[in-house]
């Protein structure tokens, strides 16, 4: 079966970074989009970035775009989040999804709090 | 960017009724890239319907789908009471991605 886990939240200083990973199971993990999608507390679901099954094609959300980096290793069957220049309106649960015409899987989350 | 509009805000029904939730595009989505999703406290999002009008599996089919260009709805036949959740629309048509803000059946 589908299995998405997250790891690598925490808790850092406005300004500083974090590397999220999402280890990806049961599923041709090279042959989908995958994308990270964030929930702040008590609020709504925002995407945050996509990249292709090969890797060659990324985006991002504006808020983040200059500061965040999506990366993969197919090899690892792993998903990455390079988080930098953080800020506390950052601060969120990061969801690992895999994006196939819907966000169809979901991991459970990594928890990313920005503050002094 | 498309901006998805969502309404009600929030849906006070009963068990046994039927719920109309509404999702409405700033502009035409292409392809009906138009997915919805459920989410309780506490639990991750789950897929309910994608491309408008399929049904993700495992879903009941008291839950469907319609729409298209930029209107779009969540209809759920007969509420159950593990249905109380708030509701997403979302739109992968073009980038940015975006969800709506949601909708609370309670």
């Amino acid at each position: 079966q589908v299995q998405l886990v997250e790891s690598g939240g925490g808790l850092v200083k406005p300004g500083g970074s974090l590397r999220l990973s999402c280890a990806a199971s049961g599923f041709a993990f090279s042959d989908y989009f995958m994308a990270w999608a964030r929930q702040a507390p008590g609020k709504g679901l925002e995407w945050v970035s996509y990249i292709t099954g090969p890797g060659t094609s990324t985006d991002y959300a504006d808020s983040v775009k200059g500061r965040f980096t999506i990366s993969r290793d197919n090899a690892k069957n792993s998903l990455y989040l390079q988080l930098n220049s953080l800020r506390a309106e950052d601060s969120a649960v990061y969801y690992c999804v895999r994006a196939n015409y819907a966000f169809d899987y979901w991991g459970q989350g990594t928890l990313v709090t920005v503050s002094s | 960017e498309i901006v998805l509009t969502q309404s009600p805000g929030t849906l006070s029904l009963s068990p046994g009724e039927r719920a109309t939730l509404s999702c409405r595009a700033s502009q035409s989505v292409s392809n009906n890239y138009v997915d919805w999703y459920q989410q309780k406290p506490g639990q991750t999002p789950r897929l309910l319907i994608y491309l408008a009008s399929n049904r993700a599996t495992g879903i009941p089919d008291r839950f469907s789908g319609s729409g298209s260009g930029t209107d779009f709805t969540l209809t759920i036949s007969r509420l159950e009471p593990e249905d109380f959740a708030v509701y997403y629309c979302q739109q992968l048509a073009n980038s940015p991605w975006t969800f709506g803000q949601g909708t609370q059946v309670e």
